[in-house]
This record gives C-alpha cells, sequence and structure tokens, in this order.
C-alpha cells in the first residue's frame, strides 16, 4: 500500500496521560498536514509542513500540542496531559503538488 | 476568513433517486473546491475537484458538481443513486496562502435505502 499510514488506528487512554501518533505520508509528498475530527463536524487544520519545517499552526493545536516532522519524513504529533475534549480523529494528509491523500486516521478516545 | 457550510446534514433517499447536496464557501477570491467523501470504515477520499475552466466538473462514480460564482456554491449532484453511495460527504474549499490547507464543511451523511 502507497497511500497514508496512520499509526495506532485507536488510542484509548486516561485524562493526563501523555499520547503520540505517527504519520506516514506518500513518499514524494514534500508537504504533510494534521487534521482534528469531531463527531458531526468536519476536518479541522492542526498544521502544516513543508518537508522538515513547521510552517502554520492553527490556534486549535495548544501548548500540549507538538507535532514533528524530523528529515521530512515521518511527522509525529504528540499530546500532553491529555483531556476528555482530545477526543476526536486525528488525520493526516500529504501532497506534493496536487490533492491531499489522507491517511486512516487515529482515533482517540480519553476516559 | 474562509468558510464553507453544508445544508443538509442528514439525507435519506432510496435506490435510483436523485440526490443534489448544497455547499456555499464564503471567500472573495480565487478558489480552489472539492468534495471528499467518507465511506463506513474507510478515510477521506477525493471524489471531484474544481480549479479553473469548465464549472461543471465530473467526479468519480457518477458524481459531479457545479461551480456557480455567484452565488458562491458548489453542489453537488448524481442522478440516480446507489446503496454503495451510503456514506458521508464534505465539501472543502482550498486557502490560496502558501499553506493550501484545506478547509471543510460540517459534512453531509447520506443514507440510501435499497
Amino acid at each position: 500500500d502507497t497511500g497514508v499510514s496512520q499509526d495506532p488506528r485507536h488510542k484509548i487512554t486516561k485524562r493526563g496521560q501523555n499520547v503520540t501518533f505517527r504519520c506516514d505520508p506518500i513518499s514524494e509528498h514534500n508537504r504533510l498536514y494534521w487534521y482534528r475530527q469531531t463527531l458531526g463536524q468536519g476536518p479541522e487544520f492542526l498544521t502544516y509542513f513543508q518537508n522538515e519545517a513547521q510552517l502554520e499552526k492553527s490556534r486549535l493545536l495548544s501548548d500540549r500540542f507538538s507535532a514533528e516532522r524530523p528529515k521530512g519524513s515521518f511527522s509525529t504529533l504528540e499530546i500532553q496531559r491529555t483531556e476528555q475534549g482530545d477526543s476526536a480523529m486525528y488525520l493526516c494528509a500529504s501532497r506534493s503538488s496536487g490533492e491531499q491523500f489522507f491517511g486512516p486516521g487515529t482515533r482517540l478516545t480519553v476516559l | 476568513a474562509q468558510s464553507v457550510s453544508q445544508h443538509n446534514h442528514h439525507v435519506i433517499l432510496s435506490e435510483a433517486a436523485s440526490l443534489e447536496l448544497g455547499c456555499n464557501y464564503s471567500y472573495g477570491g480565487t478558489v480552489n473546491l472539492f468534495w471528499y467523501v467518507q465511506y463506513p470504515g474507510q478515510h477521506l477520499q477525493l471524489l471531484l475537484k474544481y480549479f479553473s475552466g469548465d464549472p461543471l466538473v465530473k467526479g468519480i462514480k457518477g458524481f459531479e458538481a457545479e461551480f456557480i460564482k455567484s452565488k458562491f456554491s458548489f453542489n453537488l449532484r448524481k442522478p440516480s443513486v446507489q446503496w454503495s453511495d451510503t456514506a458521508e460527504y464534505f465539501c472543502a474549499v482550498k486557502t490560496m496562502d502558501s499553506s493550501y490547507k484545506l478547509i471543510f464543511g460540517s459534512g453531509t451523511r447520506l443514507l440510501v435505502r435499497p
């Protein structure tokens, strides 16, 4: 499969714990995006990388959230001290010059 | 700020019925518009896109959409739906800043009854 992959697909955690998600984009895509989708809503932009540089962050991305893309390949999204409001589907997408291709998402449940 | 509105949150149709899902966007400049579909248990997939040129665009699986600039609309249509079209449909606009991020509508859940 040469699409965007995300790991894990599901994560259940207790409030206050830290979680980290991984996204592997399509190999030749230099642009990578993270979105968050809550029930009944469309995906909302969180952050954007071009190669290894994080060029834009949404105000939705509080200081408990951090994202990295070392070497411009895979990316990680970490949430520290999770809260119940962080429960959502976290989507990763990548693109080169055309459309964005989305991964399957990581569904986070914070108990 | 750019935004996208989808008027119908839930639509129920019988097979062979015609479909039209509304999408309106707010942005005064050049827009690139998309419809994505999410089938149950699957990831978001591109259905069709409009960048420029012919305002009537055709996508996969018999879907089409019409860009009407004067109405800021990009409605999705299909003449005859199938049970397999049951899915959630999202309209999106691409920002024209350097990130080219997508702004999504809240989605429309379509249920097609056999």
